[in-house]
């Protein structure tokens, strides 16, 4: 089944302990994103890759790191989290590619992980 | 300038209605425009969308119209079902997507009420 997976899905942590947030696609994406979702703010991009070693920051990129060593991973690294930093997390991959080698660049999100800082 | 701006926050219709979201840009260099509906508890999946060669999408009860002189576009819900109860995004990008990175409004709640 082609999915976007992220683990962990539920992570309570404390201000300062590093942690990391992985995201794994199995359709051969060249594209992947990390996105955050706040009440009443909506998705904001934090970083997105358009391929291996290839990263850009996206609206919101303070206080986080990404690395894209594999094609089908791409993971959110929070080296000193922030209680600012408590959000639903989403990853996201996309291909120039839809069936039917339609043109297609619909973005496929994984199911999210909501992060807790204390 | 690479702000979206979606409206209402919120909207309640009846069964059988028509639910009507507005979003509009400033960036003119915007050249995609999908819709992305979002159920609780799941990641937002996407709806529809469409490029500033054309008016009009229509796939299904849903439909975008799109007003490049106005910057704005709209998603129009027929026949409005509570199984559409969901939150919608509307998003903007430029390179027609192909970069992957996506800009998206604040997201509008709707519920359908039986």
């Amino acid at each position: 089944e082609a999915q976007v997976t992220q683990n962990p899905r539920y992570l309570i942590t404390v201000t300062g302990k590093k942690l990391t947030v992985t995201c794994s696609q199995n359709m051969n994406h060249e594209y992947m994103s990390w996105y955050r979702q706040d009440p009443g703010l909506g998705l904001r991009q934090i970083y997105y890759s358009m391929n291996v070693e290839v990263t850009d920051k996206g609206d919101v990129p303070e206080g986080y790191k990404v690395s894209r060593k594999e094609k089908r991973n791409f993971p959110l690294i929070l080296e000193s989290p922030s209680p600012n930093q408590t959000s639903l997390y989403f990853c996201a991959s996309s291909s120039g590619w839809g069936p039917g080698q339609v043109l297609s660049y619909e973005q496929y999100f994984g199911p999210g992980t909501r992060l807790t800082v204390t | 300038q690479q702000q979206v701006k979606q409206s209402p926050q919120s909207l309640i219709v009846q069964k059988g209605g028509i639910s009507i979201i507005n979003c509009a840009y400033e960036n003119t260099a915007f050249d995609y425009f999908p819709w992305y509906q979002q159920f609780p508890g799941k990641g937002p999946a996407l709806l529809i969308a469409i490029r500033p060669d054309v008016s009009e999408k229509k796939e299904g009860r849903f439909t975008i119209s799109f007003n490049k002189s106005a910057k704005q576009f709209s998603l129009h819900i027929m026949d409005s079902q509570p199984g559409d109860s969901a939150t919608y995004f509307c998003a903007a990008s430029l390179y027609g997507g192909s970069q992957g990175n996506l800009i998206f409004g604040k997201g509008t709640k709707l519920s359908v009420k039986p």
